[in-house]
This record gives structure tokens, sequence and C-alpha cells, in this order.
């Protein structure tokens, strides 16, 4: 089992391009979630959903939009990127909202 | 108060040392409670669940005390594998109301 995977692992854009993290989970959970981290900050919720078909907005969805494709999948998009967009995203997933998370290797992406 | 709070470190402990983390959280109404270990540059991994009775695995001791609000971590026999940042998250019972802290840094030197 591959866990959670995310692609790309680095990217660079210039501000305003626009482009999609990917993630997919291979364990049959139900909930999937994308954080951001940055220095000096916990992780924070971007977008998560509960299950196949629902996405609901974290603690910092503004510049972002998220789709669930189906059980396993659950992208991310940024559609004008700026700056303050330069972070390390993470996807992770879990059975329900009270079980533990399992986090995808990242994604470090850098807006200039 | 931030919901949750974590001593950010660094602690820098010699080989074979014990070293306890503490984590405190503010709303008494949490359901469950973990730790992750963090590695520089990788993603969070589950290092143990926090259970009311309290749990021990291996090397690593998890706590928690409702009454003070707050959660520990004890590592016994530090080896310098446990190098890394700790994490504690607590879960308020919903999607949007689980806390990651900022991490607490360990540095085990030879």
């Amino acid at each position: 089992n591959a866990g959670v995977t995310q692609t790309p692992k680095f990217q660079v854009l210039k501000t305003g391009q626009s482009m999609t993290l990917q993630c997919a989970q291979d364990m049959n959970h139900n909930s999937m979630y994308w954080y951001r981290q940055d220095p000096g900050m916990g992780l924070r919720l971007i977008y998560y959903s509960a299950s196949e078909g629902t996405t609901d907005k974290g603690e910092v969805p503004n510049g972002y939009n998220v789709s669930r494709l189906n059980k396993r999948e659950f992208s991310l998009r940024l559609e004008s990127a700026a700056p303050s967009q330069t972070s390390v995203y993470f996807c992770a997933s879990s059975e329900q909202a009270v079980n533990e998370q399992f986090f995808g290797p990242g994604t470090r992406l850098t807006v200039l | 108060r931030k919901e949750v709070e974590q001593d950010p470190g660094p602690f820098n402990v010699p080989e074979g040392a014990t070293v306890a983390f503490n984590c405190t959280y503010s709303n008494s109404a949490s359901q469950s409670f973990f730790w992750y270990r963090q590695d520089c540059r990788k993603e969070p991994k589950l290092l143990m669940s926090v259970y009311s009775s309290g749990n021990e695995d291996g090397r690593f001791t998890a706590q928690l005390n409702r009454a003070s609000q707050y959660i520990s971590l004890l590592i016994r026999d530090s080896k310098l594998s446990d190098s890394a940042t700790y994490l504690c998250v607590v879960n308020m019972g919903g999607y949007q109301k689980v806390t990651f802290g900022i991490g607490t840094k360990l540095q085990v030197i030879p």
C-alpha cells in the first residue's frame, strides 16, 4: 500500500499562474484534507472532504478550490497564485473525523 | 489562550536521557488526542494515540490529564534517531476542530 501520495513534490510558480495539486489515498478512507504548513505555525486546514461528494472550507480557504474526484482522490487548485501562498502543502486522510490522519509527503510550492 | 500550546524548544538532550514534553489544550470538550513526529522537510507521521488510561509503546509513553487539560509524551533512553519535531494534535470532535500544535523540537546529542 502506498498510503497517501501527492504530486508534484516541488513547484515554482509566477504570481498569477494556476496549478492543481493532486492527492490520492489507497486506504479506503472516507475523509480527506488539505493543509498548509508555514514556519512557526502549526498545520492549518485549507479544505476538507468528509466523504465522497462533499467538500467544506477549513481555516484558510481563500485563494483555493478543491475537488473530491472520487473516494481516492482529492485535488487542490490555486487559480491565481500569490506569494502569500508559498508554503508546504500536505494532503491527509482518515477514516472519520475523530480518527488519526495519515499524511502524504507534501508539495513544496514557491510563488515568485 | 491558544487552542493548543506547545513549547517549541529546542530540547537538547544527551543520548540515553529521558525527556518529556507537554501540550496544553483549551477546550475541555476535546475528544481525541495524538502525538505525531515530523522530521525536517518531511510529512508528519503518527507516533501514538493518547488514551484516557495512558498508553505505552516501547520507549514512548503518552498520558492524558483531562483535569488539567494537557497531554504528555515521555521518551526514555533517547536515541539519536529520536531527533525530530513532535506535534501534538487535539480533536474537538469535528473535521474543522482538529488543531495541531506548532511542535516541540528535540535534538538528541551524542
